[in-house]
């Protein structure tokens, strides 16, 4: 059965403290892993998506990387705008799969 | 706003009332997933429709719980005779083929059984 854990599962910064969170994950062959952010009340909504290890990708603040077992969500000199929930899914399998979620962690950025 | 669209956004329901949960999927869209998310937990897929088809429907309960997606309209998920424990955010994605992912989610549906 395929796992994602993320950690930790809160994390409170001081603005412009960078930091990372992180999504480990056991799959029987991965297809893509997906970053979320999720605010209070509302959906999903989406970031990134990886596929293979030593991929990285960017946004503003935010960089994911991808290893084997595990993936990064690095995020740069944060603001209290960054605060939000962030989700970790992945897809595995072959031919359709839907996404398997970790429970998230909740980032709270303060002035 | 071409996104995911799901009304409506807050529902309440006495218990043993029937809760009606629609999805309109993005523009060009015919995959349709949906996914629960109970209080401190993750999302958790439920079924995932094509248009007229069921094709996986392994993470939906088998009692009181249904959904479709017709030809013409949008994605309905129906729970029947609900209770406190179907209290939860209900989230809808859509893709625009079989085996390319979900990315996209609408704003979710806030079911409240009292």
């Amino acid at each position: 059965e395929d796992q994602v854990t993320q950690s930790p599962e809160a994390l409170r910064l001081q603005e412009g403290e960078s930091s990372s969170l992180n999504c480990s994950y056991t799959v029987s062959g991965l297809r893509g892993l997906f970053w979320y952010r999720q605010d209070p009340g509302k959906g999903p909504e989406f970031l990134f998506t990886l596929y293979s290890a030593g991929e990285e990708k960017e946004k503003e603040r935010l960089k994911a990387t991808l290893t084997k077992k595990e993936s990064f969500l690095h995020i740069t000199a944060p603001k209290p705008e960054d605060s939000a929930t962030y989700l970790c899914a992945v897809q595995a399998g072959s031919g359709y799969s839907t996404l398997t979620f970790g429970k998230g962690t909740m980032l709270l950025v303060s002035p | 706003n071409a996104g995911v669209m799901q009304n409506p956004r807050h529902l309440v329901r006495r218990r043993g009332q029937e809760a009606r949960l629609r999805c309109s999927p993005m523009k060009g869209h015919s995959h349709v997933y949906w996914y629960r998310q109970l209080p401190e937990e993750g999302l958790k897929f439920m079924v995932y429709l094509q248009k007229e088809n069921i094709i996986d429907e392994s993470g939906m309960p088998k009692e009181r719980f249904s959904a479709e997606f017709p030809k013409e309209g949008p994605s309905i998920l129906r729970i029947q005779q609900v209770v406190r424990g179907d209290s939860a955010a209900y989230f809808c994605a859509s893709s625009p083929a079989r085996g390319v992912p979900e990315a996209f989610f609408g704003q979710g549906t806030r079911l409240t059984v009292v």
